[in-house]
């Protein structure tokens, strides 16, 4: 069964770190590029950062770059997402995204359930 | 960035109608353009990419049409479980952008 599915979240103040995982499974994950994408609280979906299949190219929304960092262990079919100096205005569900292509060029064609950080005082 | 208009924001709708969502771009992005479906708690799903392909498993009452800067979402006869709020996303240019989303409800 493909399926991707993130964990890591929680309440945490503002300026703290947080690290959030994404396990896949049933598919092979060194041959597909991957995102993150959120969703605050009765808005839209914002995308946030993608890393290449290898691992060698990645890119961030302005939002968070320099904050936050993409990154891959193929070896454990694993993405993270380390979140730094966290804002009240990143709270929203974290969702971890499969792109079609190796290098993150494509659709998103699998997402997981979500995982839910909250920046609060 | 480039920036994406997606209307109507909010469309109410009875079972058996046909609808049509649109998505304007600010910039030519020829065919590199998704629709997902987004419902409460549940993990978005890619309904169409390269604007019109039919992604696997999708149902044949979805399509999509455009190029460069306007595309459309149709949906041919409205089922229930097709209640629900749709993004389109552009993957041409970084950073990827999502439209503000449409939210089907019924009449």
């Amino acid at each position: 069964q493909v399926q991707v599915v993130e964990s890591g979240g929680g309440v945490v103040q503002p300026g703290r770190s947080l690290r959030l995982s994404c396990a896949a499974s049933g598919f092979t994950f060194s041959s597909h590029g991957m995102h993150w994408v959120r969703q605050a609280p009765g808005k839209g979906l914002e995308w946030v950062a993608v890393i290449s299949n290898d691992g060698s190219k990645n890119y961030y929304a302005d939002s968070v770059k320099g904050r936050f960092t993409i990154s891959r262990d193929n070896s454990k079919s694993t993405l993270y997402l380390q979140m730094n100096s966290l804002r009240v205005d990143d709270t929203a569900v974290y969702y971890c995204a499969k792109d079609r292509s190796g290098l993150g060029i494509d659709a998103f064609d699998m997402w997981g359930q979500g995982s839910m950080v909250t920046v609060s005082s | 960035a480039i920036w994406m208009t997606q209307s109507p924001s909010l469309l109410s709708a009875s079972t058996g109608d046909r609808v049509t969502i649109t998505c304007r771009l600010s910039e030519g992005i020829s065919n590199y353009l998704a629709w997902y479906q987004k419902k409460p708690g549940k993990a978005p799903e890619l309904l169409i990419y390269a604007a019109s392909t039919l992604q696997s498993g999708v149902p044949s009452r979805f399509s999509g049409s455009g190029s460069g800067t306007d595309f459309s979402l149709t949906i041919s006869r409205l089922q229930s479980e097709d209640f629900a709020t749709y993004y389109c996303q552009q993957y041409y240019f970084f950073p990827r952008t999502f439209g503000q989303g449409t939210k089907v409800e019924i009449k």
